[in-house]
């Protein structure tokens, strides 16, 4: 079975700083990674997607992720935040058994401070 | 360009009136998924289809039913709504095969039950 964790529910940056999101994930198969992120009412819209290439992945508005199997984490990051950077983020993992399920974690709202 | 649409963005139904929401894609993708989404929480699959197989979560309620008429639609019937299915309904699609679990969401339908 596969699971995700995001630590945080809610995290405040000042804007032109780091961003960092956390999540961390359980897999008995190789795991397909993705991070979503939700405007108020609107649907997820794909950041980014780790599917076993390049460990560090890019994605768009300046967003990255990077892939750790020792430590089954795929945070996300940006070196500069932006106050349209607020929203909801989800990360999800995919994969198991081929099937349709993708697990989604429970978000992480980001808030961005003037 | 290609898209995810979902109409009508926002409907009102009285409890236990039928209600249907709709979606359509025009990226011919051969999977197409309705998620409920509450307020705060992740979303919550209920069912897809696969091209033309249908697959039902075992813990969607019988009152929920899908229809697939055509690739290029997919429609959510709410039997008897309940106040307890008022929320956010995404639909998504994907393009197994090619880009196998990168879903793509429509706008959503924010159901509201009096």
């Amino acid at each position: 079975a596969q699971s995700v964790t995001q630590l945080g529910s809610h995290v405040s940056v000042s804007e032109g700083a780091l961003v960092l999101l956390r999540c961390n994930y359980s897999s008995s198969v190789p795991p397909y990674l993705f991070w979503y992120v939700q405007y108020p009412n609107q649907g997820l819209q794909l950041l980014l997607k780790y599917t076993s290439a390049a460990t560090l992945v890019k994605g768009i508005n300046g967003f990255e992720a990077e892939f750790k199997k020792s430590e089954t984490s795929f945070h996300l990051t940006k070196p500069s935040a932006h106050m349209s950077d607020a929203a909801e983020y989800f990360c999800a993992v995919s994969g198991d058994t081929g099937g349709f399920k993708t697990i989604f974690g429970a978000g992480t709202r980001l808030f961005v401070k003037a | 360009d290609a898209m995810v649409i979902q109409n009508p963005r926002y409907q009102v139904t009285q409890f236990g009136k039928p209600v249907t929401l709709s979606c359509s894609q025009t990226l011919n993708h051969n999977v197409m998924y309705w998620y409920q989404q509450k307020s705060s929480q992740a979303p919550k699959l209920l069912f897809h289809y696969y091209d033309k197989d249908f697959n039902n979560e075992a813990d969607t309620p019988d009152n929920f039913q899908s229809r697939r008429p055509n690739t290029s639609f997919c429609f959510l019937d709410i039997r008897s709504p309940g106040l307890g299915d008022a929320a956010m309904y995404l639909c998504a699609t994907e393009r197994r095969g090619v880009n196998p679990y990168e879903q793509y969401f429509g706008p959503g339908t924010r159901l509201t039950v009096t």
